[in-house]
Order: C-alpha cells, then sequence, then structure tokens
C-alpha cells in the first residue's frame, strides 16, 4: 500500500535561516506531489506541485521554493525564513488516474522566531 | 477564479441534531467536488466525493449546480463527528484542488 511520509514533524528556526522539509512517497510511482500551507481561518493554501521529476509549478508568490529531485521525493526550502512563514505544511500525492484523490501526510510544523 | 467558501468557522451542535455544513464554489467548468475531513490528531482525509453520490459515516453531500453548492450533511450527529470539514474544488487539467477555509464541527453530548 502507498504511505507518505514528512519530516521532520515539528521544526523551530530562526528568522533568516535556511529551511528544509521533505516528504517521500511509497509504494507508487510518477504520483503528482503538493505542498501546502494550513493555517487558522485560512484553510489550505496551495504552495506548489509536481507532475515529475524536475517539474515544478508555484501557485503564490513567495519566500519558499520546490523540488523533486526524485520521482518520489518532494522538498521545500527557503534560503532566508520569515517570521511569516510559521505554518503547518502538507505534503500530499495524488496517483495520475482520472478518480485519483489526494493522500495527505501528516505534516510539518514550522515555528519561526 | 476557482473558489471555494465556506461561510461558517465554528458549527456547534448537540449530538442526535441535524448537521449541515455549507460549501458554495465558483468555477467555469465542469465541478468536481469533495469533501475532506482531519479528526484531532490525525491526518486530512477524504470523506467523500460528489462523483461517487455515496454516503459515508452517515455523511451525504449533493451536488447542486444552479445554487452551485454541495453542503455536507447528516441528520443524526455523533460526538465522533466532531472534526475539521474542508470542501474542495477540483479544478480540471491543472491536477490541483482548491480548499475553502474549512469549518469546525463540535458535537456535544
Amino acid at each position: 500500500s502507498q504511505t507518505i511520509h514528512q519530516w521532520p514533524a515539528t521544526l523551530v528556526q530562526p528568522v533568516g535561516s535556511p529551511l528544509s522539509l521533505e516528504c517521500t512517497v511509497e509504494g507508487t510511482s510518477n504520483p503528482n506531489l503538493y505542498w501546502y500551507r494550513q493555517a487558522a481561518g485560512r484553510g489550505l493554501q496551495l504552495l506548489f506541485y509536481s507532475v515529475g521529476i524536475g517539474q515544478i509549478s508555484s501557485e503564490v508568490p513567495q519566500n519558499l521554493s520546490a523540488s523533486r529531485p526524485q520521482d518520489r521525493q518532494f522538498i521545500l526550502s527557503s534560503k532566508k525564513l520569515l517570521l511569516s512563514d510559521s505554518g503547518f505544511y502538507l505534503c500530499a500525492w495524488r496517483g495520475t488516474g482520472p478518480q485519483e484523490t489526494q493522500y495527505f501526510g501528516p505534516g510539518t510544523r514550522l515555528l519561526v522566531l | 477564479a476557482q473558489r471555494v467558501t465556506q461561510p461558517e468557522k465554528l458549527l456547534s451542535v448537540f449530538k442526535g441534531a441535524p448537521v449541515e455544513l455549507k460549501c458554495n464554489y465558483s468555477y467555469s467548468g465542469s465541478p468536481e467536488l469533495f469533501w475532506y475531513v482531519q479528526y484531532s490528531r490525525q491526518r486530512l482525509q477524504l470523506l467523500l466525493r460528489h462523483i461517487s453520490r455515496e454516503s459515508i459515516k452517515g455523511f451525504t453531500a449533493d451536488l447542486n449546480k444552479g445554487e452551485t453548492s454541495f453542503h455536507l450533511k447528516k441528520p443524526f450527529a455523533q460526538e465522533e463527528d466532531s472534526a475539521m470539514y474542508y470542501c474542495a474544488l477540483k479544478v480540471t487539467g491543472f491536477q490541483k484542488l482548491v480548499f475553502g477555509t474549512g469549518t469546525r464541527l463540535l458535537v456535544s453530548p
């Protein structure tokens, strides 16, 4: 069966420091991958999605970037964190069939101080 | 532009009462809608999708294209239904979902 992992689970970083959050999927190949930020009262905001290795679509201009170095690995990065980057980050994957839906990881809680 | 609106941030009901979580959408294409649920300390997960026309955990949702709505309903709420509920719209051709801001359902004994 398919599983999705995210790490770390929790991260506290100072303003201006770099960021790297990792997401990996097992049990499937060529999935679509997604990064969301979940904030209270603002719902789920799609940040990036990828339909293949090296293919990244950015949804909103921001201080973050994403990369997909391998088929089942999706990385969210920043060179210099801002206070406003604090939040709960969710990774999701979706199969490529027409009826497929998205499956979410456990999330990473990021606190920028 | 595509948009999903969930007007209620919090819905509080007593056990056994009917529940309706509202969802309205704005989309120029043929809509495909979903409800996701996040229970306390659990992952966000799919509850139901309109194309399946099924009832999950007693919940149903009917797509009303005239009113551009996809409200989630349950005739008798249970305490274990307490969770965060998100309505989502699939954007055809872009392989992505647009989510609403979510409604927290609290079912009291």
